[in-house]
């Protein structure tokens, strides 16, 4: 069974950048789409980009100036990056496996891991 | 981007109870609708794609209905454990977009 682990700061400063890793276990991240989505808190899910295993990306419009996803397949790695965060940047942080059949259909995520940005 | 407009936001139900969720897509979606549930503190958790399609291992007091533009999500024979909030989202066109959420809680 493939299991999804979110990692990286809790607390970032506002202007700094956010930066987290998904290790993927149980299984492997070719042949796969890997997504990031995150969820203010109290509040509904917002998708931030997604990666394929080959490196090719596609990012939310909203936030396409601020976000880098990378894939690291030695490491069965998916990394992200958020620059000049703000306040607005606060959420819980998902990444996400899609389904080889129904491609923008997300069937496994990670827990979640909040991160808070405060000076 | 696609909007999502789901509805009820909440609704109050009993064990035992039927239950309709409805989504809707502002623009035609043909059947790439998914549903999903989220427990507090959890991880969304995919129980319908497809539109109709059971995802592996859901209860099939779960079903889910509609094409183009309008989507229900039905919980039949409400359990315990089905109280949570559910969203929808749409898998026709990236950005993949989500609705706002139905939080389905205990009367």
């Amino acid at each position: 069974q493939v299991q999804l682990q979110e990692s990286g700061p809790g607390l970032v400063k506002p202007s700094e950048t956010l930066s987290l890793t998904c290790t993927v276990s149980g299984g492997s991240i070719s042949t796969y789409y890997w997504s990031w989505i995150r969820q203010p808190p109290g509040k509904g899910l917002e998708w931030i980009g997604y990666i394929y295993y080959s490196g090719s990306t596609n990012y939310n419009p909203s936030l396409k100036s601020r976000v880098t996803i990378s894939v690291d397949t030695s490491k069965n790695h998916v990394s992200l990056k958020l620059s000049s965060v703000s306040a607005a940047d606060t959420a819980v942080y998902y990444c996400a496996r899609h389904s080889q059949l129904w491609l923008l259909t997300l069937d496994y995520w990670g827990q979640g891991t909040l991160v808070t940005v405060s000076s | 981007d696609i909007q999502m407009t789901q509805s009820p936001s909440s609704l109050s139900a009993s064990v035992g109870d039927r239950v309709t969720i409805t989504c809707r897509a502002s623009q035609s979606i043909s059947n790439y609708m998914n549903w999903y549930q989220q427990k507090p503190g959890k991880a969304p958790k995919l129980l319908i794609y497809g539109a109709s399609s059971l995802q592996s291992g859901v209860p099939s007091r779960f079903s889910g209905s509609g094409s183009g533009t309008d989507f229900t999500l039905t919980i039949s024979n409400l359990q315990p454990e089905d109280f949570a909030t559910y969203y929808c989202q749409q898998s026709y066109n990236p950005p993949p977009t989500f609705g706002g959420g139905t939080k389905v809680e205990i009367k």
